[in-house]
C-alpha cells in the first residue's frame, strides 16, 4: 500500500533562516506531487505541484522554492524565512483522482 | 483561472439533523469532485468523492450530488453526531493532471 512521509510535525525557526521541509512516498510510481500552505482557520493554498522529476510548477509567486530530486521525494525550502512563513504545511500526493495528504509540518517563525 | 466556491463558510446545526454544503466550479471539463474532512491540527482526509458519469453517491449518512448542467455539486449528512465537527473541503480537478483546485471551507459545528 502507499504511504507518505512528511518531516518534522513541528519547527519553529527564527526570521532570516533556511528552510528545508521532506516529504517521500512510497508504493507507487511517478506520482503528482503537491505542496500546500494553510493559514489558521484558512483553506489550502498551492504553493508547488509537481508532474515528474525535476518538473516543478509554482503556483504562488513567495519566498520559498521546491526541488523534486528523485520520483518520490519533493522537498520545500527558503533561504530566509519571513514571519509571513508560518503556517501549516502539506505535502500530498496523487495518481490521478483522490489525493492523500501527508501529517503536516507546523511551521512557526519567530 | 479556475475555481470553485463552498458554502457557507460556516455552519452550525443541532446534533440529530442534517447538514448540507455547497460547491459551484468553473471549468466545464472538471471530472473528479472530492470532499475532504479536516480535524483540527490534522491532516484532510477523503470521505467521499464522485465522478462525472453519476449524479449521486451515498456512503452511510454521507451522500454527494452532482449536478453537471449546473456545475455544482453538494454534501449531504445526515443525522449528525458530534464527530462529525470539522472543517470540509471540498474541490474539482483540472487538466489532464487531475490537479484539484480546493473550496475555501466549511467549519461545520454540531451543537449538542
Amino acid at each position: 500500500s502507499q504511504t507518505i512521509h512528511q518531516w518534522p510535525a513541528t519547527l519553529v525557526q527564527p526570521v532570516g533562516s533556511p528552510l528545508s521541509l521532506e516529504c517521500t512516498v512510497e508504493g507507487t510510481s511517478n506520482p503528482n506531487l503537491y505542496w500546500y500552505r494553510q493559514a489558521a482557520g484558512r483553506g489550502l493554498q498551492l504553493l508547488f505541484y509537481s508532474v515528474g522529476i525535476g518538473q516543478i510548477s509554482s503556483e504562488v509567486p513567495q519566498n520559498l522554492s521546491a526541488s523534486r530530486p528523485q520520483d518520490r521525494q519533493f522537498i520545500l525550502s527558503s533561504k530566509k524565512l519571513l514571519l509571513s512563513d508560518s503556517g501549516f504545511y502539506l505535502c500530498a500526493w496523487s495518481a490521478g483522482g483522490e489525493a492523500f495528504f501527508g501529517q503536516g509540518t507546523r511551521l512557526t517563525v519567530v | 483561472g479556475e475555481n470553485v466556491e463552498q458554502h457557507p463558510s460556516t455552519l452550525s446545526v443541532q446534533e440529530g439533523d442534517s447538514a448540507v454544503i455547497k460547491c459551484t466550479y468553473s471549468d466545464s471539463a472538471s471530472n473528479y469532485f472530492p470532499w475532504y474532512k479536516q480535524e483540527l491540527g490534522k491532516r484532510p482526509q477523503l470521505i467521499i468523492d464522485i465522478r462525472s458519469n453519476v449524479g449521486e453517491k451515498k456512503d452511510q449518512r454521507i451522500a454527494v450530488t452532482l449536478n453537471k448542467t449546473a456545475k455544482h455539486f453538494s454534501l449531504h449528512i445526515t443525522e449528525t453526531q458530534p464527530e462529525d465537527s470539522a472543517v470540509y473541503f471540498c474541490a474539482a480537478s483540472i487538466g489532464s493532471n487531475y490537479q484539484l483546485i480546493w473550496g475555501a471551507g466549511t467549519k461545520l459545528i454540531i451543537k449538542p
